[in-house]
């Protein structure tokens, strides 16, 4: 099955600066790749996802990035702001795409 | 949009008792998720419907726990009987199809005594 890691668990970075957070993923057949937001206690949310026929997409201050070589995928955050701050998992699809595999999650401060 | 409904949210029981998690997907979704959340393990994806009908449950613990899907508005996650290892926040997702993307509904937390 599939095999998602997350890079790194936690993240610290002053306001204003940019986070990157990096993903691997192990079935090559995989072709969609979310990303969900989770704040304390709450649920997680999508913020952006990547098809395997495009190499970046961005979304205002929001931009992931797919090497479908080397099998990675990357979110970048830039101009961070408090409320960024939350813990964010990447997810890769696989048995027949029906069902996604989540990373370990990164739990990103940002730093007033 | 009402969103994913889960039910209870909380919810606090003994050991040995019977667990019944609810969830009602959003109107026309055709995927339900059921998962698992806790800090030692993660988001565990549990078991998955297509169209009301199981399609992999490996991520299913033990013979403890099971899932329906009656109809596509509805499906329960049962354990029975409880331990207090199963305590975690459980997360119902639905999506148009698998390949689409899921949306959480706010978990059922739950604590076993």
């Amino acid at each position: 099955g599939e095999n998602v890691e997350q890079h790194p668990s936690t993240l610290s970075v002053q306001e204003g600066d940019s986070a990157v957070i990096k993903c691997t993923y192990s079935d090559s057949a995989s072709n969609y790749f979310p990303w969900y937001k989770q704040e304390l206690g709450k649920r997680p949310q999508l913020i952006i996802d990547i098809r395997s026929n495009v190499g970046e997409k961005k979304d205002q201050r929001i931009a992931v990035t797919l090497n479908k070589t080397a099998k990675h995928f990357s979110l970048h955050i830039t101009e961070t702001q408090p409320e960024d701050s939350a813990v964010y998992f990447c997810a890769a699809n696989s048995g027949g795409y029906q069902k996604v595999t989540f990373g370990t999650g990164t739990k990103l401060q940002v730093i007033p | 949009d009402a969103g994913v409904i889960q039910s209870p949210r909380h919810e606090v029981t003994e050991m040995g008792q019977e667990v019944t998690l609810r969830c009602k997907p959003i109107s026309g979704h055709n995927s339900l998720f059921w998962y698992r959340q806790t800090m030692m393990r993660g988001l565990e994806l549990l078991i998955y419907f297509n169209n009301n009908v199981p399609i992999d449950d490996s991520g299913m613990p033990e013979d403890r726990f099971s899932a329906k899907m009656p109809n596509a508005s509805f499906s329960t996650l049962k354990i029975q009987p409880s331990e207090p290892r199963d305590s975690a926040v459980y997360f119902c997702a639905s999506s148009l199809q698998g390949n689409q993307p899921q949306h959480f509904g706010d978990g059922t937390r739950l604590s076993i005594l």
